[in-house]
């Protein structure tokens, strides 16, 4: 039971070079999250989704794009990369919709060049 | 958005010592929540808080819901090294779910033995 699990763990990209970050979980939650950290900073809410098919926006979606085709799998892809997305991304999931009770991953290191 | 203040930014302390930390906001929350993140992993959620007021133990932690709604506290008693790491809190406002968090920007604790 691995929770949630994140890949790659390190990338460097170029400006306008584009990735999915991958995130799957085995926990059967209906609830999953990207967040992304930036030294000194809080984590901020790129996308959410609440099940298979439904996905929202949460505080920073511009640049990036997700899907939801199935429970386990909630991919966030960056299209042109930016050397503002350089960041720690987190996948984090939650069983209660209102709780902020988040399971988070170990998190994805981006660095845009 | 919102904006959540967390105090102290960072704190240098002795093994043994007690640590007080507390995040303040400009509007009231539903929920406060205090996450604790060590070096190369995702954050771990370490004590939830609903209601105005209340008072949480969790083994040596203790976290508090300010009466106002606008503040909450962590408290670490006789610190160890294992404490080290950037605790940060979060808060949900009325209106929000789906793990919409607003996150401090964390505070940096360095425990010498």
């Amino acid at each position: 039971n691995a929770g949630v699990t994140q890949t790659p763990k390190f990338r460097i990209l170029k400006i306008g070079q584009s990735m999915t970050l991958q995130c799957t979980q085995d926990m059967n939650h209906n609830y999953m999250y990207w967040y992304r950290q930036d030294p000194g900073m809080g984590l901020k809410l790129i996308y959410y989704s609440v099940g298979a098919g439904i996905t929202d926006k949460g505080e920073v979606p511009n640049g990036y794009n997700v899907s939801r085709s199935t429970t386990e799998d909630f991919p966030l892809r960056l299209e042109l990369a930016a050397p503002s997305q350089t960041s720690v991304y987190f996948c984090a999931i939650s069983e209660e919709m209102n709780t902020g009770e988040l399971f988070f991953g170990e998190g994805s290191r981006l660095t845009v060049l | 958005g919102q904006q959540l203040n967390q105090s102290p930014q960072s704190m240098f302390i002795q093994e043994g010592e007690d640590v007080s930390m507390n995040c303040t906001s400009s509007s009231i929350f539903n929920t406060w929540l205090w996450y604790k993140q060590d070096p190369g992993e995702g954050p771990v959620l370490l004590i939830a808080l609903y209601k105005a007021g209340e008072l949480t133990s969790n083994g040596r932690l203790t976290a508090q819901f300010g009466i106002t709604r606008k503040d909450s506290f962590l408290n670490i008693s006789a610190s160890i090294p294992s404490d080290v790491g950037i605790y940060f809190c979060a808060g949900r406002e009325p209106g929000t779910s789906y793990g919409k968090l607003t996150f401090g920007q964390g505070t940096i604790l360095t425990v010498h033995p």
